[in-house]
């Protein structure tokens, strides 16, 4: 079974300091990973995705995640954060099991504050 | 272009009654997602379809949860009777293939 694991429930950090989000996915074959912003009371918004090739990706807003085979990571980093940057941060992992898309499997989500 | 239209967007009902949550995916895609969020739980999948079949329903929580898609631009999720550990976020979502998956904006329900 697939499953994400993201350690940090909460995380606060001044606003011009970098960030780093982890997450640890478990998947039986090649995953696709995804990372997603959710403001409150809002729906998921797509930040980058990793399907394959380079491991490192870039994604909007200025976030980057680096996929990590030998350790099942896909963290997601930004080497300057906004205020703006606060809100729910969820992981999640997917595939193609050959029937078409597969669901994903989300992680808990790291909630993070920005600290002026 | 429209994105995943979920309706309503608040529901307020009480123990006992039918709750039906309404998506339109977004036009070409061939997939949809049905997920329920909760603090406790986070998000969990309850159902997906590809091309209007459900593919996997076994997030389902109980017999009085059904979705169905009867063409490609429309799905329902009904709970038939509610139960007030039914409330949550109900977030649809679409993709063509293994694009990228978007969500709709969640309807958020509450049983009394």
């Amino acid at each position: 079974a697939q499953s994400v694991t993201q350690p940090d429930i909460h995380i606060t950090v001044s606003e011009g300091a970098s960030l780093e989000l982890r997450c640890n996915y478990s998947y039986g074959a090649t995953p696709y990973l995804f990372w997603y912003v959710q403001s409150p009371g809002q729906g998921l918004q797509l930040l980058l995705k990793y399907f394959s090739g380079d491991t490192l990706v870039q994604g909007i807003k200025g976030f980057e995640a680096e996929f990590k085979r030998s350790q099942s990571s896909f963290n997601l980093r930004k080497p300057s954060v906004h205020w703006s940057d606060a809100a729910e941060y969820f992981c999640a992992v997917g595939g193609d099991s050959g029937g078409g898309a597969d669901g994903l499997t989300f992680g808990k989500g790291t909630h993070l504050i920005i600290q002026p | 272009d429209a994105g995943v239209i979920q309706s309503p967007r608040h529901e307020v009902t009480e123990m006992g009654q039918e709750v039906t949550l309404r998506c339109k995916p977004i036009s070409g895609h061939n997939s949809l997602f049905w997920y329920r969020q909760t603090m406790m739980r986070g998000l969990e999948l309850l159902i997906y379809f590809n091309n209007n079949v459900p593919i996997d329903d076994s997030g389902m929580p109980e017999d009085r949860f059904s979705a169905k898609m009867p063409n490609a631009s429309f799905s329902t999720l009904k709970i038939q009777p509610s139960e007030p550990r039914d409330s949550a976020v109900y977030l649809c979502g679409s993709r063509r293939g293994t694009g990228e998956l978007f969500f709709g904006e969640g309807s958020r329900l509450t049983v009394l």
